[in-house]
């Protein structure tokens, strides 16, 4: 199985910070990587997918980047509707893994 | 607008049975994969089960292998899982998810996800 393996854990910032989260993958994902957020007591919601797509409806100020073994999503100025936890997940075999999740935390 | 509405959690005794249901409505169900994602309370999101768009090609997490069996009725559009054998460890809301391949593989719609408690 591919380990996605997120970080930091957790981190704390404040409305308008720029914010970075890194996913790492235990071997060759290519561009199959997915990011999501998750809201307490909601579904996940799709943000970025194939590495660097935008879905339809999420805000520009979200970007995802990087191919292979090592990904990044940005959030460029924090918004307190942005205050959840992220998840990665490859999607490039079966079964399909997510990394343990990046809890963002208002300072 | 495409939903996907998840049912059948329940508190359930060790070593019991349960099947989930999940009706998609707003898109043309027969033509996705489907698949199971649980997420334990306050941990992370774990892939459980998917099922392609004819029914015939089935895949398990090892932790439920032989023991959930993933299905769906096209003619009604629903999508179950049937868990069998139930462990304290399988105690999660369960989530089903569409996914979509165009441009990569994702899962571009959620159910509201059901809750399992597995307790004696």
């Amino acid at each position: 199985d591919i380990q996605m393996t997120q970080s930091p854990s957790s981190l704390s910032a404040s409305v308008g910070d720029r914010v970075t989260i890194t996913c790492r993958a235990s071997q060759t994902i290519t561009n199959y990587l997915n990011w999501y957020q998750q809201k307490p007591g909601k579904a996940p919601n799709l943000l970025i997918f194939a590495a660097s797509s935008l879905q339809s409806g999420v805000p520009s100020r979200f970007s995802g980047s990087g191919s292979g073994t090592d990904f990044t999503l940005t959030i460029s100025s924090l918004q307190p509707e942005d205050f959840a936890t992220y998840y990665c997940q490859q999607s490039y075999n079966t079964p399909r893994t997510f990394g343990q999740g990046t809890k963002v935390e208002i300072k | 607008e495409v939903q996907l509405v998840d049912s059948g959690g329940d508190l359930i005794q060790p070593g019991g049975s349960l099947r989930l249901s999940c009706a998609a409505s707003g898109f043309t169900f027969s033509n996705y994969w489907m698949h199971w994602v649980r997420q334990a309370p306050g941990k992370g999101l774990v892939w459980v089960s998917r099922v392609n768009s004819d029914g015939s090609i089935r895949n398990y997490a090892d932790s439920v292998k032989g023991r959930f069996t993933i299905s769906r009725d096209n003619a009604k559009n629903t999508l179950f899982l049937q868990m069998n054998s139930l462990r304290a460890e399988d105690t999660a809301v369960y989530y089903c998810a569409r996914e979509s391949a165009v441009l990569g593989r994702y899962f571009d719609s959620w159910g509201q996800g059901t809750l399992v408690t597995i307790s004696s």
